[in-house]
Order: structure tokens, then C-alpha cells, then sequence
């Protein structure tokens, strides 16, 4: 069935970076759009923006750019998000999602990762 | 931006009976296109959000039918027809009309 997968926790230092990666399988990978949600703690989750999954084209929410960057590996079917210069407010999970409906429309979000969740302390 | 109102943040519910959330939208939630992209996700605790129900009333495959979304334009609500103890979880409503926003969360609790 269709899924995806993201890796568990990550704990980086203020001023650091990371990347939480999002393997999908299941499914074409290159059909649907791919969103990231940011879950901070006590917080309402936060669409951070999306990926064309077909072009490769991002797009991002206000709150979200500079530091923050999607990318692909179609070849492994797999989504990325990278923070860069990470802050103690960076601190939360981390989720990608799926678009339900084909051809790259945000409509809803039918299949969500485990999520990630980062931890920045010093 | 739309903001996404729930109603209550915290609901007490004995099992077998109903519960419904109420969601209000800053704006009307119709698209140029004619849909309401409004859902319902449900996050049961250490679980990523699970989506519902999607434009207003559609069932996801596989979702019990206890679970129904009604409403229109900036109005929502989620009704739960007999609260089992799995349905505890906070339930958010979201949407996608313009660049997808989420309510609060409203915790649903057996009493």
C-alpha cells in the first residue's frame, strides 16, 4: 500500500543543519504533490509549504523561506527537507504529506509520514 | 491567510455517546473551482495525523462511518456517532482553498 517512510529523531546544535528525508513507496511517485508540516510543541500543525513532485519546483510559505529548502531524489522516490543555521524554535516534528488528488494538486492530505522529530539543544 | 477556528478545544465525552467539533473559517472556504477543500484529520497520541474526511463530507476509504463532516462556505462541524475508545485523539480540521492553514485541535476525552 502506499506509504512514507521518514527516519526518527534527529538532535543537532543551534547553528547546525539537517536534512529529513521521506521515502514514499506504493505509488507513482512523481504523481502527486508532497507537502511538509511542521508540528512544534503545543503548537497547531503548519503547512511549511510543497514540492512538484513532477518538476521539482517548490513552493514555500511565508515563515518558511531562506532556511529552509525542499528537494528530491526521484531516482529513489524520496523527498527532502533541509533546515540550515537551526534555532531553538526550529524544535518540533517534522511530517511530510501527500496530496490526495493526482497531477500535483494540494487539496488534501491523504497519507502522512511517521514525522521527525527535531531536537535542537546546545 | 485563513485562520481556523475549533470549537470546544476540549471535549468530555461518554463512550456510546456522540460528540461533534465545530470548525469556523475567517473566510468562505469555496474554491473558484466550486469545491470546499475543508477536511478533518484525526492524531491519536504518538501517531501522525490521519485524514478523515475531505470536502466538507467525503468519507476516506476505510474511515467507520460513525464519522460524518457537514457545513458550508465558513461553517464545519465533525460528528462522531457513538464515541468508542479508540476515538480518542485531537481532531483538526483544515484547508487546502487557499494555502492550507489547520485549526487549533480540539481533544476529544472519554469521560
Amino acid at each position: 500500500q502506499a506509504q512514507l517512510v521518514q527516519a526518527g529523531s534527529e538532535l543537532k546544535k543551534p547553528g547546525a543543519s539537517v536534512t529529513v528525508s521521506c521515502k514514499a513507496s506504493g505509488y507513482s511517485f512523481t504523481s502527486y504533490a508532497l507537502s511538509w508540516v511542521r508540528q512544534a510543541p503545543g503548537q497547531r500543525l503548519e503547512w511549511m509549504g510543497w514540492i512538484n513532485t513532477n518538476t521539482g519546483n517548490p513552493t514555500y510559505v511565508q515563515g518558511f523561506t531562506g532556511r529552509f529548502v525542499f528537494s528530491l531524489d526521484t531516482s529513489v522516490s524520496t523527498a527532502y527537507l533541509q533546515i540550515s543555521s537551526l534555532k531553538a524554535e526550529d524544535t518540533a516534528i517534522y511530517y511530510c504529506a501527500r496530496g490526495s488528488t493526482i497531477l500535483q494538486v494540494v487539496d488534501a492530505f491523504d497519507i502522512w509520514g511517521q514525522g521527525t522529530m527535531v531536537t535542537v539543544s546546545s | 491567510d485563513i485562520v481556523l477556528t475549533q470549537t470546544p478545544l476540549s471535549s468530555p465525552v461518554t463512550l456510546g455517546q456522540p460528540a461533534s467539533i465545530s470548525c469556523r473559517s475567517s473566510q468562505s472556504l469555496v474554491h473558484s473551482d466550486g469545491n470546499t477543500y475543508l477536511s478533518w484529520l484525526q492524531q491519536r497520541p504518538g501517531q501522525p495525523p490521519r485524514l478523515l474526511i475531505y470536502k466538507i463530507s467525503d468519507r476516506f476509504p476505510g474511515v467507520p462511518d460513525r464519522f460524518s463532516g457537514s457545513g458550508a462556505g465558513t461553517d464545519f462541524t465533525l460528528k462522531i456517532s457513538r464515541v468508542e475508545a479508540a476515538d480518542v485523539a485531537i481532531y483538526y480540521c483544515m484547508q487546502a482553498t487557499q494555502f492550507p492553514s489547520f485549526g487549533q485541535g480540539t481533544k476529544l476525552q472519554i469521560k
